[in-house]
């Protein structure tokens, strides 16, 4: 059972470049999220999916998309890289919301706009 | 709007000791709240999950306990050792199918 699959664990682009940041999970969970981690400001939620076709924005949502064709797989977008994108990027999937429903994290993509 | 506060943001105890790290958040109105783990460069080890209707939970050396009324949590590290070293996070299930976080609290335990 892998959880929450993150690739690339690394990448460096050039500002002006996109990317795809995949994430995939094999436990059937309903909800889906990205985060973004930085120095001094904690992980802060970029956008969430609480099923397959639906998606909506969180704090930060502006520069990346996303789209949920299928269950497993919610992946993030960078449409044109700025430095100011360089972070750590975390997905996360859960079953729902209900009071039983925790969080599994995937292991992070490291990312460095130049 | 959910807000997390940790305190402290940093704790450095000689190995063998109890510690409690602090979590509060604004709004009572929450559906459970997990604490993380995470290693310098890694990513969030789930450690315990606190339903909004439990006031304790634990597991081997750790115990979270919840009062919801009150908006805080703690995590309870007993008999320290160097291998608890890392970020402890306190994540927040309001019901809005996201997490608000604290922005940890870094634990160093020295040998």
């Amino acid at each position: 059972n892998a959880g929450v699959t993150q690739t690339p664990k690394f990448q460096v682009l050039k500002t002006g470049q996109s990317m795809t940041l995949q994430c995939a999970q094999d436990m059937n969970h309903e909800y889906m999220s990205w985060y973004r981690q930085d120095p001094g400001m904690g992980l802060r939620l970029i956008h969430y999916s609480v099923g397959a076709g639906i998606t909506d924005q969180g704090e930060v949502p502006n520069g990346y998309n996303v789209s949920r064709s299928t269950t497993e797989d919610f992946p993030l977008r960078l449409l044109s890289a700025a430095p100011s994108q360089t972070s750590v990027y975390f997905c996360a999937s859960s079953p729902g919301t209900g009071i039983l429903d925790g969080y599994t994290f995937g292991s992070g993509t490291r990312l460095t706009v130049v | 709007k959910q807000e997390v506060t940790q305190i402290p943001a940093a704790l450095s105890v000689p190995e063998g000791e109890n510690l409690v790290l602090n979590c509060s958040f604004t709004d009572s109105a929450i559906y459970n709240l997990q604490w993380f783990r995470q290693d310098p460069g890694k990513g969030l080890t789930s450690l315990l999950l606190i339903q909004s209707s439990q006031r304790e939970q634990t597991s081997g050396r750790l115990n979270a306990s919840l009062d919801k009324s009150s908006g805080r949590s703690t995590l309870y590290i007993a008999a320290s050792q160097p291998g608890d070293s890392a970020t402890y996070l306190c994540a927040v299930n309001s019901g809005y199918s996201t997490l608000t976080f604290g922005k940890g609290t870094m634990l160093l335990v020295s040998p």
